[in-house]
């Protein structure tokens, strides 16, 4: 089974609108940690942001949200207020484990199209 | 400078032939990380080391494929025998310095073309 799902291979959103990015996981372990990455046209992997699977709150990094529904094994990715330099591909990632060196599992991604 | 440094950014080779990555790590971590993007897709794990020490590989990593991190601080990841179906971004990670919860921090990662 994939570890990381998401359903959502292209989304457009409006200048200055709100999206959700989907990810819904996979596993068995009770500690575990779920990022988000963002990455341009340009290649480079950007770090967004992190929920644990203890946090009792969402997590929130400026624009950038995660919608941590735990029984339903979702995290998704909330970005308001959508800038035209959001446009990029999104991977939702997992670590298992109580280590913080554990290897990622990553999904296919989303194409988020920022519209002016 | 992304604290991980990747070379070469592109290679082109043809099949059959023999290819090298090296990855450098700007900050030290005992933990280095490879992972391989296929065109639209999301990084797949190929290896991480401890140190110099490989502590596992993926099945992605055939028996043509070999990793090592000889002294602990960079990183090679040769392929042999190449095949079109190598073509890939390989990408190399460690914990992102200065970060809780050690998201992985990523170099620009190698092209490579098998032709």
């Amino acid at each position: 089974a994939q570890k990381i799902t998401q359903t959502q291979p292209g989304m457009f959103v409006q200048e200055k609108e709100a999206v959700t990015l989907d990810c819904t996981y996979d596993t068995s372990d009770p500690s575990y940690g779920l990022f988000w990455y963002k990455q341009p046209s340009s290649g480079e992997m950007i770090f967004l942001i992190y929920q644990g699977s203890y946090d009792q709150q969402n997590a929130t990094e400026g624009r950038y949200s995660l919608n941590f529904q735990k029984a339903r094994k979702s995290a998704n990715l909330v970005i308001s207020a959508s800038q035209l330099g959001d446009s990029a591909m999104y991977f939702c990632a997992m670590r298992e484990g109580p280590s913080n060196f554990n290897k990622f599992y990553f999904g296919s991604g989303t194409k988020l199209n920022v519209k002016p | 400078d992304t604290g991980v440094s990747q070379d070469p950014r592109h290679k082109i080779t043809k099949r059959g032939q023999n290819v090298t990555f090296r990855c450098d790590p700007i900050s030290e971590h005992n933990r280095l990380y490879w992972y391989r993007q296929t065109l639209g897709q999301g990084p797949e794990f190929l290896t991480y080391f401890q140190n110099e020490a490989q502590l596992e590989k993926s099945r992605l990593l055939s028996n043509r494929f070999s990793a090592e991190r000889p002294k602990g601080s960079f990183s090679t990841l040769e392929i042999q025998r190449t095949e079109q179906g190598d073509s890939a971004m390989y990408l190399c990670a460690i914990p992102q310095p200065g970060q809780g919860n050690s998201p992985l921090h990523f170099g620009n990662g190698t092209r490579l073309t098998v032709t």
